[in-house]
């Protein structure tokens, strides 16, 4: 069975620092790859997605992130962030284009001024 | 345009009454999905329609759990009789049929006293 794992569930850091919050995933072969963020009260917002092509992939609000396969990673970055960061940030998986999307447990990030 | 629409967005009720909580997909969007949000277990699928039939219900935990779809802008998930224990946020996400990424609504706060 495919499934997700987000390995820090709080991360903190400065403002102005660099991020990455770690995803690895369960699968055969190469599935969809979704990071998501939610503010507080709010619902989910797609940062980005993976399928095929360019590894490296830019999203929404400066993050980005990189598919490695032989790792079975889906890792988020972003150079600096900001206080408006702090949130919690889902890395989802879905078999294929269809099917239905598998969430972490997410990683909630701190950022400190 | 219009996101994902859900009502109410606070909802509290006594255990043993009835809860209709309500979503309005995205025009265009033929997939619904239906999660649940809590501290302990996480964000969970309940259940997803697709063109408006239900194809994964296996989420739903208890037969006082339903949900319907009547018609591709219109989705309902009932709670009867709601319990404690079912005090959560539920999110509505719907999915246009030629892309993977769900949108997100803002979400349902539900208390069950």
């Amino acid at each position: 069975a495919q499934s997700v794992t987000q390995p820090d569930i709080h991360i903190t850091v400065s403002e102005g620092a660099s991020l990455e919050l770690r995803c690895n995933y369960s699968y055969g072969a190469t599935p969809y790859l979704f990071w998501y963020v939610q503010s507080p009260g709010q619902g989910l917002q797609l940062l980005l997605k993976y399928f095929s092509g360019d590894t490296l992939v830019q999203g929404i609000k400066g993050f980005e992130a990189e598919f490695k396969r032989s790792q079975s990673s889906f890792n988020l970055r972003k150079p600096s962030v900001h206080w408006s960061d702090a949130a919690e940030y889902f890395c989802a998986v879905a078999p294929n284009r269809d099917d239905k999307i598998i969430f972490g447990k997410g990683t909630r990030l701190h950022i400190l001024p | 345009d219009a996101g994902v629409i859900q009502s109410p967005r606070h909802e509290v009720t006594e255990m043993g009454q009835e809860v209709t909580l309500r979503c309005k997909p995205i025009s265009g969007h033929n997939s619904l999905f239906w999660y649940r949000q809590t501290m302990m277990r996480g964000l969970e699928l309940l259940i997803y329609f697709n063109n408006n039939v239900p194809i994964d219900d296996s989420g739903m935990p208890e037969d006082r759990f339903s949900a319907k779809m009547p018609n591709a802008s219109f989705s309902t998930l009932k709670i009867q009789p709601s319990e404690p224990r079912d005090s959560a946020v539920y999110f509505c996400a719907s999915r246009m049929q030629t892309r993977s990424e769900q949108f997100f609504g803002p979400g349902t706060r539900l208390t069950v006293l």
